[in-house]
């Protein structure tokens, strides 16, 4: 299985934007990068995911870095409601999906 | 919105009583995973499956069985409840991913245990 590391805790002021770093040195050409999170006393939530290139969607930016050995999740704007603790993970087609630690993202108003 | 339930969403039992958490999805999905979860803590995966009449054990060992005998259905089971059972069962499915696919994950809003 690839292993991340994340930090195991952020913290952002409000409206401003965060970035959430992830390491994933092992991992395959193959695999996608998807990243999920987790609100307080809820099931884990998608995302993003991405493969080589940035993604953009409603929730957040994904920027993956060019050897892939890395990554970022973008929110550029924090709110209240996105406290919550943040997960990366290599997805393989064929393999099962792990979640790590994670990163616990706290926001001060 | 996903379509994956759990039933039930809480429940308090004996010690030595056998249980079966119920998951069941809508989506057509052929991958299917049991993760446990304490408060606080992480996610642990003790059970998955790729289609019918394939299960695997997780990363975390886990006295629970399960079965595949429908894509929609993935029930777990514990012969003989325990208090150390106690916890969070969240239940999720996915497409393979791929180039349409995204592979992403749909959680179930979780069976809360408590076994005495």
């Amino acid at each position: 299985d690839a292993k991340t590391t994340q930090p195991n805790s952020m913290e952002s002021n409000e409206e401003e934007p965060v970035h959430l770093p992830c390491n994933h040195s092992t991992i395959s050409g193959t695999d996608y990068i998807h990243w999920y999170r987790q609100l307080p006393s809820q099931g884990p939530e998608y995302v993003i995911h991405g493969l080589t290139s940035n993604v953009n969607n409603r929730m957040a930016s994904l920027a993956i870095a060019e050897d892939r050995k890395s990554s970022t999740l973008i929110l550029h704007r924090a709110t209240l409601r996105d406290a919550a603790v943040y997960y990366c993970m290599p997805v393989r087609r064929d393999d099962k999906i792990i979640f790590g630690k994670g990163t616990r993202l706290h926001i001060l108003p | 919105e996903a379509d994956i339930y759990q039933t039930p969403r809480y429940l308090v039992i004996g010690t030595g009583k056998k249980i079966t958490l119920e998951c069941s999805q809508t989506m057509g999905h052929d991958k299917m995973y049991w993760y446990q979860q304490d408060p606080g803590m992480e996610l642990h995966l003790i059970h998955y499956s790729y289609g019918v009449n394939s299960t695997e054990k997780g990363d975390l060992s886990s006295e629970s069985t399960v079965s595949r005998i429908r894509t929609e259905h993935f029930p777990l089971t514990l012969e003989s409840a325990r208090p150390s059972h106690t916890s969070q069962y969240l239940c999720a499915s996915s497409e393979f991913p791929g180039r349409v696919n995204t592979g992403e994950l749909f959680f179930g809003e979780g069976s809360r245990l408590t076994v005495l």
